[in-house]
């Protein structure tokens, strides 16, 4: 356990309905960051909160994602008008704020679009 | 952020040393070399990080050549519990935070 909690763990909706997923990072932690992983690749970046301020969007996130982190503590992932597309392993993660920042990762929220 | 080539799988004996090689040929000389692991089922574990020295911590050992266009990642004395995807991610220290995993190396220690 890393201290980075997800939940839910796992998600199952039909498609164009919206998601919401939440992340608790660690607590003394300034930097959010969420990413998707699809089955054989690697996590990508998705984007990345200093405190409440989002400050980097990859371009994978298209408008149908909106995160927030309004009180720079948990976060939220939303994705609307859900596709079979979006199915995948979203992973939170936090880290401090210094050059080489160790970020720790939650334990994902598996999402699978019907 | 300068883009690395690992071999997709690698197989280890437990017990022995297993040297997960990473190539990274068109490196920038503020570009640090960065390794994460994901054991199936879990999020990805960061484990060393080095610039052109030698580091060792208490799981692993980071050689990276002289040139700084290639990198092995050692762990001493591997465990079934090594078995894991082990990432290899090039990325300036001071600019940028998102981290570019790529595919990695499937490492499978077994008895």
């Amino acid at each position: 356990d890393t201290g980075v909690s997800q939940d839910p763990r796992h998600k199952i909706t039909k498609r164009g309905q919206n998601v919401t997923f939440r992340c608790d990072p660690i607590s003394e932690h300034n930097r959010l960051y969420w990413y998707r992983q699809t089955l054989g690749q690697g996590p990508e970046f998705l984007t990345y909160f200093q405190n409440e301020a989002q400050l980097e969007k990859s371009r994978l996130l298209s408008d149908r994602f909106s995160a927030e982190r309004p009180k720079g503590s948990f976060s939220t992932l939303e994705i609307q008008r859900t596709e079979q597309g979006d199915s995948a392993m979203y992973l939170c993660a936090s880290s401090l704020v210094y050059e080489h920042g160790e970020q720790f990762f939650g334990p994902g929220t598996r999402l699978t679009v019907l | 952020d300068a883009k690395t080539t690992q071999p997709p799988s690698m197989d280890c004996a437990e017990g022995r040393a297993a040297n997960l090689p990473c190539n990274h040929s068109t490196i920038s000389g503020n570009e640090y070399v960065y390794w994460y692991r994901q054991i199936h089922s879990q999020g990805p574990q960061y484990i060393i990080h080095g610039l052109k020295n030698n580091e060792t911590n208490e799981m692993a050992s980071l050689i990276i050549t002289e040139d700084r266009k290639s990198s092995t990642l050692i762990l001493p004395h591997a465990t079934l519990r090594d078995t894991a995807v082990y990432y290899c991610i090039v990325r300036a220290g001071n600019s940028g935070y998102a981290l570019n995993f790529g595919k990695g190396t499937s490492l499978l220690v077994t008895p």
